[in-house]
C-alpha cells in the first residue's frame, strides 16, 4: 500500500504571494496516478488537478509538478478564497489513498 | 451537470449497520466507477470503496471485512453498507464519480456528503 505524506502541516501565506505544498509517496508513482484536491469547511472536496492537468474551471494559478516519490501544488498568486485544506489522493493497483492534507491559512 | 445526493440516516447505534445512498442525476450511472470516502472529525480523506454497474467492487483493505457496496441503474443509485460500526465511524460520508484519464482514475465529482453519528 502506498503512503501519502503532505508537508507542511500548515501554511501561512500573504494574498499575492506563492504558496508551494508538496506530497511525498512511500514508493515511486507515476505523475499521471497523482491528483490534488481543495476542501473547504462544509463543502464538498474540489478536483483541482489530476497528474499536471487542471480540472474544468480551475484557475491558472494553480499547477502540479513532480515525479517518483515527490509531487509539488503551487499557487502561484494567492488569493484570500485559496483559504483551504488541500490533499494530494494517489490511484494505485485499484485502490486510492489521500495524504493527510495541508491547511492554508491567508495572512 | 452530473450532480450526486447522499441520503440516509444521521445517527447509527454502535454495533448497527451505516447504510447510505447516493443519487445520481444528470448524467448516466453506466459509464463510470462510483465510490464512497469519508471523513472522520478532524481528520482527513478516507476511501472506502468502489464499484461499477456490473456490481464489481473494491474496497479498502482496511474496511473489507465490514463494507459492502451496490449498484442499481435503473433508479441511478448506489449505495453503502458498513456493519457492526463503533464511534471511529463517525465522519461526514461522500459519494463521488471516479473519472479516468491517462492511466489514472480520480474523482471529478462529489455530493455535498452526509454526517453520520454512531451513538446510542
Amino acid at each position: 500500500e502506498i503512503v501519502l505524506t503532505q508537508s507542511p502541516g500548515t501554511l501561512s501565506v500573504s494574498p499575492g504571494e506563492r504558496a508551494t505544498l508538496s506530497c511525498r509517496a512511500s514508493e515511486s508513482i507515476r505523475r499521471s496516478y497523482l491528483s490534488w484536491y481543495q476542501h473547504k469547511p462544509g463543502q464538498a472536496p474540489r478536483l483541482l488537478i489530476h497528474g499536471t492537468s487542471r480540472a474544468t474551471g480551475i484557475p491558472d494559478r494553480f499547477s502540479a509538478s513532480g515525479s517518483g516519490t515527490d509531487f509539488t501544488l503551487s499557487i502561484s498568486r494567492v488569493e484570500p478564497e485559496d483559504s483551504a485544506v488541500y490533499y494530494c489522493q494517489q490511484y494505485g493497483g485499484s485502490l486510492y489513498s489521500f495524504g493527510p492534507g495541508t491547511k492554508v491559512e491567508i495572512k | 451537470q452530473v450532480q450526486l445526493q447522499e441520503s440516509g440516516p444521521g445517527l447509527v447505534k454502535p454495533s448497527e449497520t451505516l447504510s447510505l445512498t447516493c443519487t445520481v442525476s444528470g448524467g448516466s450511472i453506466g459509464t463510470y466507477y462510483w465510490s464512497w470516502i469519508r471523513q472522520a472529525p478532524g481528520k482527513g480523506l478516507e476511501w472506502i470503496a468502489h464499484i461499477y454497474k456490473s456490481g464489481t467492487t473494491n474496497y479498502n483493505p482496511a474496511l473489507k471485512s465490514r463494507v459492502s457496496m451496490s449498484v442499481d441503474t435503473s433508479k441511478s443509485q448506489f449505495s453503502l453498507n458498513l456493519r457492526s460500526v463503533t464511534a471511529a465511524d463517525t465522519g461526514v460520508y461522500y459519494c463521488a464519480r471516479i473519472e479516468y484519464s491517462d492511466l489514472s482514475y480520480f474523482f471529478d465529482v462529489w455530493g455535498r456528503g452526509a454526517l453520520v453519528t454512531v451513538s446510542s
